[in-house]
């Protein structure tokens, strides 16, 4: 069965610095798509970034990038140059058969000044 | 475009009670999902509907019941309210950016359930 996994529940990062989230993920099909997605305090679920299993390079968005090891089956999200607006909670997600989204436990992101 | 709408934003009802949850959307997609997300959780999907007639269990339908109406429209019913239930609930719909090579969901803003 697919399987997403997020094993770090909380972290912190000082304004400026770049911040890695972990995900690591589990699938037989040769053929899946990897999201991550913001949810700040009012709850909205915000795209921030997708990758594909084919995609030659990392993807890349402003700040946000995506540490692709296919391998090791795991999509970490790195966002660089942290803000305070970029406290929130972070769920990764794979794309299953039909486009359904199947999710990680997330992982809050405090920003500290 | 509105994106995704859902209403209400904000429900409370009693064990036993019966509510649709409403969701359209206007960006002409064909893929139409509900989520449920528990405090401190992932989204974990109760129903789906791959295009317009078609209705698909998820991970989590039990208690549930949905209604693909059309195209732009996707409801979701709670038939008899349990504690259980009480979670924020998530209607999303599937399609591609123009600019795009893939597809993505769109999701709309929530809506925050209580069953006591």
């Amino acid at each position: 069965a697919q399987k997403i996994t997020q094993t770090q529940p909380g972290m912190f990062v000082q304004e400026k610095e770049a911040v890695t989230l972990d995900c690591t993920y589990d699938t037989s099909d040769p053929s899946y798509g990897l999201f991550w997605y913001k949810q700040p305090s009012s709850g909205e679920m915000i795209f921030l970034i997708y990758q594909g299993s084919y995609d030659q390079q990392n993807a890349t968005e402003g700040r946000y990038s995506l540490n692709f090891q296919k391998a090791r089956k795991s999509a970490n999200l790195v966002i660089s140059a942290s803000q305070l607006g970029d406290s929130a909670m972070y769920f990764c997600a794979m794309r299953e058969p039909g486009g359904k989204l199947i999710f990680g436990q997330g992982t809050t992101l405090q920003v500290k000044p | 475009n509105a994106g995704v709408t859902q209403t209400p934003k904000f429900q409370v009802l009693k064990t036993g009670q019966s509510m649709t949850l409403q969701c359209a959307q206007d960006m002409n997609h064909n893929s139409m999902y509900w989520y449920r997300q528990d405090p401190g959780m992932g989204l974990r999907l109760i129903y789906y509907s791959a295009s317009e007639g078609t209705t698909d269990k998820g991970e989590v339908p039990n208690g549930y019941n949905v209604s693909r109406l059309n195209k732009r429209e996707f409801s979701l019913r709670l038939e008899s309210a349990a504690p259980s239930q009480t979670s924020v609930y998530f209607c999303a719909s599937r399609g591609r950016v123009l600019s795009l090579s893939y597809n993505e969901q769109f999701f709309g803003p929530g809506t925050r359930l209580t069953v006591l």
